[in-house]
């Protein structure tokens, strides 16, 4: 079955330091691809970075970078610099194929929240 | 203007009553979807859409149902409330246009019942 596992409930980090958010996932398809979210208070869901199985380097945007490692099945978000602003919830999402076939959708994590101290 | 957009951003009802949950897009995507997050349990699919003539069930259809009223509409009801369904509502579309699926989501609707 597919699943994500995220299980840190919480961490705490100074303002400037990098913080890593952990992700391992399971599933049997070789054609798969990873999300992370973040959740503020206000509550939106918003997309971060993506990284694909067969993408053979690590994702990266901006602050964000994504440490995949696929024979270890762990997809972690690392958060360079973190800021104030950092301070939500995040998701990591898995693509998985439906039943239907030829359709996809996501498997969400059960999230972590990140707080960022000044 | 937000590009996904969910009426009413929040909601009380009480148990058995019926109600409709709207989203609505400017984005021109094909797809959408519902869900719902509960605390500690994070997001779970209720169903989903691929184009207007498209519905399918997500992981927890139950107690739920959908309509697509047009390739910008995507309601979501329940026939007949119940308390565990009090959660957050996130509609959502995606695209291909990053090379990969990604999903934007409305800003949610959140629903107590009574």
């Amino acid at each position: 079955a597919q699943k994500i596992t995220q299980t840190q409930p919480g961490m705490f980090v100074q303002e400037k330091e990098a913080v890593t958010l952990d992700c391992t996932y399971d599933t049997s398809d070789p054609s798969y691809g990873l999300f992370w979210y973040k959740q503020p208070s206000s509550g939106e869901m918003i997309f971060l970075i993506y990284q694909g199985s067969y993408d053979q380097q690590n994702a990266t945007e901006g602050r964000y970078s994504l440490n995949f490692q696929k024979a270890r099945k762990s997809a972690n978000l690392v958060i360079s610099a973190s800021q104030l602003g950092d301070s939500a919830m995040y998701f990591c999402a898995m693509r998985v194929q439906s039943t239907q076939g030829g359709s996809e959708k996501l498997v969400f994590g059960k999230g972590m929240k990140l707080t960022v101290n000044p | 203007d937000a590009d996904v957009t969910q009426t009413p951003r929040n909601r009380i009802t009480k148990t058995g009553k019926r109600i409709m949950l709207e989203c609505s897009q400017t984005k021109g995507h094909d797809r959408m979807y519902w869900y719902r997050q509960d605390p500690g349990l994070g997001l779970r699919l209720i169903y989903y859409s691929f184009d207007v003539k498209d519905i399918n069930k997500g992981e927890i259809s139950d107690g739920y149902s959908v309509s697509r009223q047009a390739q910008a509409k995507f309601s979501l009801s329940l026939e007949s409330a119940i308390p565990n369904q009090t959660a957050l509502y996130f509609c959502a579309t995606s695209d291909n246009t990053r090379g990969h699926e990604t999903q934007y989501f409305g800003p949610g609707t959140r629903l107590l019942v009574l």
